[in-house]
């Protein structure tokens, strides 16, 4: 299976800052690469596909990059509706997860 | 907008059968791919394995020993089962379906299963 790593695990940022997540995978997944938004108590949420294409719907501060074995997800301006879990998936081969990123309140 | 829903026990004895049953409204059965998630409580996300169009299935290798995936397009349904469950299989499951992107578009709510004598 292919692992992805996630950093920082958690984040503490304020309504305002730019921030930015990592995820890394074992080994080159090209682009096959999504990041989901998950909410306390409910289903994830996808914001971006194939490493930098943002979902129908979701706001332009989100945005993400890389390829290969290294990715990013980028909230230009954090709003107070983006404080969340945030999870990398891979879908090269069998479809793997990052642990998540945890983005709280300053 | 597709919907999904979740539908199955929400309780199943150690050593028993757990089965889950999606269905996925407006005819958008003919995805890409229907799949299945679980997340233990405070944990992250894992695949238990997905049905392509088609008919393909993959599984998570280390569950693919215990977890059969099935599609009716007569019903707009996906279902699931996992049999000889430990506690361990204890997780909130969710069902999703990938279309164009081929990432995972929709998800239903999420139902939690226990697992418990």
């Amino acid at each position: 299976d292919i692992q992805m790593t996630q950093s920082p695990s958690t984040l503490s940022a304020s309504v305002g800052d730019r921030v930015t997540i990592t995820c890394r995978a074992t080994q080159s997944i090209n682009s096959w690469l999504a990041w989901y938004q998950q909410k306390p108590g409910k289903a994830p949420k996808l914001l971006i596909y194939k490493a930098s294409s943002l979902e129908s719907g979701v706001p332009s501060r989100f945005s993400g990059s890389g390829s290969g074995t290294e990715f990013t997800l980028t909230i230009s301006s954090l709003q107070p509706d983006d404080f969340a879990t945030y999870y990398c998936q891979q879908y090269n081969s069998f479809w793997t997860f990052g642990q998540g990123t945890k983005v709280e309140i300053k | 907008q597709v919907q999904l829903q979740e539908s199955g026990p929400g309780l199943v004895k150690p050593s028993e059968t757990l089965s889950l049953t999606c269905t996925v409204s407006d005819g958008s059965i003919n995805s890409y791919s229907l799949s299945w998630f679980r997340q233990p409580p405070g944990k992250g996300l894992e695949c238990i394995g997905y049905i392509y169009y088609g008919g393909t299935t993959t599984y998570n290798p280390s569950l693919k020993s215990r977890v059969t995936i099935l599609l009716d397009t007569s019903k707009s349904q996906f279902s699931l089962k996992l049999r000889s469950v430990t506690a361990a299989d204890t997780a909130v499951y969710y069902c999703a379906r990938s279309g164009l992107t081929m990432a995972q578009e929709n998800w239903g709510q999420g139902t939690l299963v226990t697992v418990s004598s």
